[in-house]
């Protein structure tokens, strides 16, 4: 599986946007670009995906770069519910299987 | 959504004894499920893959006579952790996938943590 690259660690204002990056420079034309986030002493919770174009769901938005070698995930006004992991996963069409990295520890300040 | 639900959310046990968690899709026919590790600060592991009627395709590393997986139903995959060790000790999350769900989403059960004492 293609590999993703993300920060450890961001901090946000709560009722700020946040933009979390993620890189994906060895991604194929077949690959879906995933978010997943996990908040403490939970399972991971879908957020979004997508292949070539922007997307746009209740949670967030996500933008695809146009070479698709990075993403970003896009929480328009974050919350103090928002703090959690962010894993941004490469998939491709039929394969179910997640391989998670790091991901983004999300730190929202009141 | 789709609910993927796991029992016990927590168990605690002796060493060299075993433990079943039990996985199951509340809402929706599984055919495959995925069953994760997850160490504390760490990500998640995925350690094998649960097929429906047929044997469990492991990742590298991951023991098979060690972590048995059950695939039983459409709806129920279990994951026996026989002769538990303290270093099996971890958090144990399933995923499912609906396969009528168009945007492809896996839903991951709340997981279960293993302490081994």
């Amino acid at each position: 599986d293609a590999k993703t690259t993300q920060p450890n660690s961001m901090e946000s204002n709560e009722e700020e946007p946040v933009h979390l990056p993620c890189n994906h420079s060895t991604i194929s034309g077949t690959d879906y670009i995933h978010w997943y986030r996990q908040l403490p002493s939970q399972g991971p919770e879908y957020v979004i995906h997508g292949l070539t174009s922007n997307v746009n769901n209740r949670m967030a938005s996500l933008a695809i770069a146009e070479d698709r070698k990075s993403s970003t995930l896009i929480l328009h006004r974050a919350t103090l519910r928002d703090a959690a992991v962010y894993y941004c996963i490469l998939s491709n069409f039929g394969n179910e299987k997640l391989t998670f990295g790091t991901g983004t520890r999300l730190t929202i300040i009141p | 959504g789709a609910v993927v639900s796991q029992h016990p959310s927590w168990v605690i046990c002796k060493s060299g004894t075993s433990v079943k968690i039990e996985c199951r899709s509340l809402d929706f026919q599984a055919t495959t499920m995925f069953w994760y590790r997850q160490f504390p600060k760490q990500s998640l592991m995925l350690m094998a893959t649960s097929n429906e009627g047929s044997k469990a395709t492991y990742e590298q590393g991951v023991e098979k006579d060690k972590f048995l997986i059950n695939h039983a139903s459409l709806t129920l995959s279990t994951l026996t952790v026989t002769s538990a060790h303290p270093e099996d000790s971890s958090f144990y999350i399933c995923s499912a996938r609906d396969p009528w769900d168009q945007r492809g989403e896996q839903y991951f059960g709340p997981g279960t943590r293993l302490t081994v004492t």
